[in-house]
């Protein structure tokens, strides 16, 4: 089935630990994003890959680092946890250039940071 | 900066109609999305405005006057499975979603 897979489902992670959130997507499509969603607020832009080999900050990048070594991998790193980090995290992609065709997101990691 | 205002919740009766307002201020517009996102679950797509005016898919509508900044969702005949919050976002000059906080929706029988 065509889509977006991310893992873990869901995380306990000690504060000070690294992390690496998984998305792999199998739709070709060239940009790909990682948002964070919290109680009471939008979804936030961390990072964002609009092709293989390059990044970009978003709106809250600061605490996470990502890599786009191909088409279908986005990692997301957590170099060292903090409880403000506890959240929702959804990697999606889109075809990049035509924004019509909106996004797909993955079914999401839910974090617990202690 | 850029903001996007949504209710934060509304209740509705199943059956019934509702409406759904979204205003924007952003930089720049390159179009409009709405996505349902159930409780646990991911958004998922539901419409696209970039012209002014209804874009009708089956029992949601989607309206949009890019002058006033505003948008509505519009959903006929609710179902108790349209219970869901309801994501307005718009894409700026960058191309970049600017996301609202999104309305949660209850569809009270």
């Amino acid at each position: 089935i065509a889509g977006i897979t991310q893992a873990p489902t869901s995380q306990i992670l000690a504060a000070g630990r690294r992390m690496t959130l998984r998305c792999t997507q199998d739709m070709r499509h060239n940009a790909m994003y990682w948002y964070r969603q919290d109680l009471g607020l939008g979804l936030r832009l961390i990072h964002y890959s609009n092709t293989a080999g390059t990044t970009g900050k978003g709106e809250v990048p600061d605490g996470y680092s990502v890599s786009r070594a191909n088409t279908d991998d986005f990692p997301l790193t957590l170099a060292s946890a903090v409880p403000s980090q506890t959240s929702v995290y959804f990697c999606a992609s889109s075809e990049g250039g035509t924004p019509g065709f909106g996004y797909t997101f993955g079914s999401g990691t839910r974090l617990t940071v202690v | 900066g850029q903001n996007i205002d949504q209710p934060t919740e509304m209740t509705a009766t199943e059956g019934a109609i509702v409406q759904i307002n979204c205003t924007y201020q952003t930089s720049g517009f390159n179009g409009l999305f709405w996505y349902q996102q159930h409780a646990g679950e991911a958004p998922t797509f539901l419409s696209y405005n970039v012209l002014d005016g209804l874009e009708e898919k089956g029992r949601f509508s989607s309206f949009l006057s890019r002058s006033k900044g505003y948008s509505y969702l519009l959903l006929k005949e609710l179902q108790m499975k349209d219970s869901a919050s309801y994501l307005c976002a718009v894409t700026d000059s960058n191309y970049q979603l600017i996301w609202g906080a999104g309305t949660k929706l209850i569809i009270k029988p």
